[in-house]
């Protein structure tokens, strides 16, 4: 599915970078989330926006650092990442945040160094 | 509780139907989803189900909804070798989707 890319598609990175990852839907949708796969674990929500504002942000640690900037973009800043952060970050969108299904981009996997 | 789960791995050979099922804990989910993920890729919706209905069919796909039992399963009919994935269930309350560990489909000749 095109309809929400995520760039880059894999990035290394030593604890001390600070990255970012982009995610772009063209679905006219008006919400956005971030969710972290890891291995032999069920998917872990970790942020979501709606109409551009947050509305969850799942106890997620402050190294992680979202930015919704329109209702078609969404990033997710990393800095002074931790090895346990290594992981595929999967962004996914819906027409809305109550009922409407998320669609997901094919993911970034991050490799901490 | 949002606790859902599946049994870890499916091997069906190719031809026949496979069914994954799923149990899940939040009595208030409004929505059930099936999702596909294939290897280096992200999730693909492949089907959904309203809490208030108890079955829906689409093509090949069919998925059953005990909402008594909170149950959900998703039979693939004549299961192909494309068919090899892993399957999420996953249940939504609010904005909130919970998933599964995901079933690991294998699909053998």
């Amino acid at each position: 599915e095109t309809g929400v890319t995520q760039t880059p598609r894999h990035l290394v990175m030593g604890m001390t970078n600070k990255k970012s990852l982009k995610c772009e839907q063209h679905l006219g949708h008006n919400a956005m989330y971030w969710y972290k796969q890891s291995a032999k674990k069920p998917l872990e929500l970790m942020f979501v926006y709606s109409l551009e504002e947050r509305v969850e942000n799942n106890s997620v640690p402050s190294r992680f650092s979202p930015e919704c900037p329109n209702s078609s973009h969404l990033f997710l800043h990393l800095h002074t990442l931790q090895p346990e952060d290594s992981a595929l970050y999967l962004c996914a969108s819906s027409q809305d945040s109550f009922n409407q299904p998320q669609h997901f981009g094919d993911g970034t996997r991050l490799s901490i160094l | 509780g949002e606790d859902v789960e599946q049994s870890l791995f499916l091997s069906v050979r190719e031809g026949d139907s496979s069914v994954i099922n799923c149990t899940y804990t939040d009595s208030s989910s409004t929505y059930l989803y099936w999702y596909k993920q294939e290897p280096g890729a992200g999730l693909q919706l492949l089907t959904y189900i309203f809490s208030n209905m108890d079955m829906k069919q689409d093509q090949r796909l069919t998925v059953l909804l005990n909402k008594k039992d909170k149950h959900l399963s998703l039979r693939i009919a004549d299961t192909q070798t494309g068919d090899s994935a892993i399957y999420f269930c996953a249940e939504r309350s609010d904005y909130k989707l919970s998933f599964g560990a995901g079933t690991t489909v294998t699909v053998r000749a």
